[in-house]
């Protein structure tokens, strides 16, 4: 167990849908990362939250957004959804900056049909 | 830009075998982080070892080392008197400032 929580771990929605990531990182980390892991396309980063703030982005869809809350948990939130979209989405956590090791949650297996 | 290649998309070891897994790195940033995870088929991503470009020693964590070649720009993870259980996929990544980018992965398969 990594301590980096993850919810929901699967979801199934339909097409132009919108839903709701939740990660709460392990205790004391400030750094969130999110990334995305589909078969063709490895795995993808898509930001990074440090204390609140962002602090880098990767190849994130204008359709997709993110925040993390003064509590230092996260969510990324995925509209218009397309077929596309279905992947593994993993949050990663971590002390301080990338420099440090991060430990990722369990992931969210999000299937859109 | 930072980049970080895995040549070998696939691999079959037998068991007990040591196995070697590569990983070339491009970056010009003089500071900076290696890591290797495993993903088994469970799906979760699970750390094995980080090394710092600056750490004079390659890493070892119990039967996972790292042979780190920086004039070679390479981090190749080793795994010594493999398992059954380490079948899964194996990603190298760099980790600068802001970002921690990784390789497409190598799957590691061994055989009884």
């Amino acid at each position: 167990d990594s301590g980096v929580t993850q919810t929901p771990k699967h979801l199934i929605t339909a097409t132009g849908q919108r839903v709701t990531l939740r990660c709460s990182p392990r205790s004391g980390d400030l750094s969130v990362y999110w990334y995305q892991q589909s078969l063709d396309q490895g795995l993808q980063f898509l930001i990074q939250y440090y204390n609140g703030e962002e602090r880098a982005k990767g190849n994130i869809l204008e359709r997709f957004s993110a925040q993390q809350f003064p509590d230092l948990h996260s969510e990324l939130n995925l509209s218009s959804l397309e077929l596309g979209d279905s992947a593994l989405y993993f949050c990663a956590s971590s002390v301080g900056g990338p420099g440090n090791t991060i430990y990722f949650g369990e992931g969210s297996w999000l299937t859109v049909v | 830009a930072q980049k970080i290649t895995q040549t070998q998309p696939g691999m079959f070891v037998q068991e007990k075998e040591a196995v070697t897994l590569d990983c070339t790195y491009d970056t010009s940033d003089p500071s900076y982080g290696l890591f290797w995870y495993k993903q088994p088929s469970s799906g979760e991503m699970i750390f094995l070892i980080y090394q710092g470009s600056y750490d004079q020693q390659n890493a070892t964590e119990g039967r996972y080392s790292l042979n780190f070649q920086k004039a070679r720009k390479s981090a190749n993870l080793v795994i010594s008197a493999s398992q059954l259980g380490d079948s899964a996929m194996y990603f190298c990544a760099i980790s600068r400032d802001d970002k921690i980018i990784f390789g497409k992965g190598t799957r590691l398969h061994i055989l009884p």
